[in-house]
């Protein structure tokens, strides 16, 4: 399973775009990019997942690098209730085995 | 309402004293997993279970037991807790199998405390 890097804390303004960057650089081909967030002590909550193209939900947007190596998770209007730790973390298509999360990013949204 | 529960939600225990954190999912899941949740160190995984009799290692298994006889159950087990086990944990589960839909949802979390 990758490992994967996240900065420890970013700060956004309020409406702005969030850019949470990831580095998996040990990435493998049949490995998922997930992110997940969790908002003070709740359980993680899943937001987004890709494999090599970029991709959109209601929730943000996932660009992965064409080398696979990094990807960022782009919340377009931050809003306070965007305030979380947000993860990413590398699981293999097809099912999950041993799953690492890490440590995350501390989002703080600033109004 | 598709969901993952845990019971019990917060419990303070004393050292050695045998308890066991329920997990119960009723979405047919095939996976479950539990994490545990320390200032600065994320969510580390325990151990996981890929269906009913298999479960595996995680990243920090040491001093914990699982048990996986129903799909839908997965009880974490303490059998003599000490103080360093005093954490955050979460159960989760995920459907496997189907390409690129193995999302894990977790349940609201145990906070434990040993004394």
């Amino acid at each position: 399973d990758a490992k994967t890097t996240q900065p420890t804390s970013m700060d956004c303004a309020e409406g702005r775009a969030a850019n949470l960057p990831c580095n998996h650089s040990t990435i493998s081909g049949n490995e998922y990019v997930y992110w997940y967030r969790q908002i003070h002590s709740q359980g993680p909550q899943y937001i987004i997942h890709g494999l090599k193209n970029n991709e959109t939900n209601e929730m943000a947007s996932l660009i992965i690098t064409e080398d696979r190596k990094s990807s960022t998770l782009i919340l377009p209007h931050a809003t306070l209730r965007d305030t979380a730790v947000y993860y990413c973390t590398a699981i293999p298509g097809g099912g999950y085995q041993k799953v690492t999360f890490g440590t995350g990013t501390k989002l703080q949204v600033i109004p | 309402e598709a969901q993952v529960t845990q019971n019990p939600r917060y419990l303070i225990t004393v050292t050695g004293k045998k308890l066991t954190v329920t997990c119960s999912q009723n979405m047919n899941h095939e996976y479950m997993s539990w994490y545990r949740q320390d200032p600065g160190l994320g969510l580390r995984q325990i151990y996981y279970s890929m269906n009913v009799e298999v479960t595996d290692k995680g990243d920090v298994p040491e001093g914990y037991k699982v048990s996986r006889k129903e799909k839908r159950n997965f009880p974490l087990i303490l059998e003599s807790p000490s103080p360093n086990q005093t954490s955050l944990y979460f159960c989760a589960s995920s459907q496997t199998g189907t390409l690129a839909k193995n999302i894990q949802y977790f349940g609201a979390g145990t906070r434990l405390s040993v004394l």
